[in-house]
């Protein structure tokens, strides 16, 4: 049962022009969402969450918008630089629980 | 350095040994988790500890894995009678749900195992 999904394994962009990562949930109770970028052989490291009781939150170069009557987030990174390449990953969980369920991942390649 | 801390990095061991993984969290923390990841794949859930309480264990955790969090503070991840199936990279994370924190996991660089 796969609850968070990020159905394009793989996502090639220009520097400097946008990157949209997208991650669909099916779990109705998730009302917390984290996105985290990896690079090989380093854990994953936070970047950006948001909450049920928004629709978008921004942080410098990375906006996540959530859809919730779609059960929809994307993850925007505006200018697109090389070292943004990386894998992404999205995760939910419901209030109070704190349990992350992660999406298998987008892998990201900013071209020069 | 203050952040998670995993050991050792890599361990590579013959099928039916038993391999204990160590993690010690962000000092204030009061979450830790465990995660496994396999290629291709992101993390999946394993357990997770509220202080040295465990708090849920995923069904992917067989009966040869045990995970302990003696005085909430430093946790071990032991598997018996490995299986070649084991090998993956196995993810600690802490968080601080209380005084104010939100929640966000925090990784250690993760622990690879081999079974040969």
């Amino acid at each position: 049962d796969q609850q968070v999904k990020q159905n394009s394994p793989s996502l090639s962009v220009q520097e400097g022009r946008i990157s949209i990562l997208n991650c669909d949930y099916t779990n109705s109770m998730f009302d917390y969402f984290l996105w985290y970028k990896k690079y090989p052989a380093e854990g994953p490291t936070f970047l950006i969450s948001i909450s049920s009781i928004k629709d978008k939150n921004e942080d410098g170069r990375f906006t996540v918008f959530l859809n919730k009557s779609a059960k929809h987030l994307s993850l925007h990174i505006v200018p697109s630089q090389p070292g943004d390449s990386a894998v992404y990953f999205c995760a939910g969980s419901t209030s109070g629980t704190y349990k992350y369920i992660f999406g298998t991942g987008t892998r990201l390649k900013v071209l020069a | 350095d203050t952040g998670v801390s995993q050991d050792p990095r890599h361990k590579i061991t013959k099928r039916g040994q038993n391999v204990t993984f160590r993690c010690d969290p962000i000092s204030e923390h009061n979450r830790l988790y465990w995660y496994r990841q396999t290629l291709g794949q992101g993390p999946e859930f394993l357990t997770y500890f509220q202080n040295e309480a465990q708090l849920e264990k995923s069904r992917l955790l067989s009966d040869r894995f045990s995970a302990e969090r003696p005085k909430g503070s430093f946790s071990t991840l032991e598997i018996q009678r490995t299986e070649q199936g084991d090998s993956a990279m196995y993810l600690c994370a802490s968080s601080l749900t209380t005084l104010g924190g939100t929640g966000e996991l925090f990784f250690g660089e993760g622990s690879r195992l081999t079974v040969l």
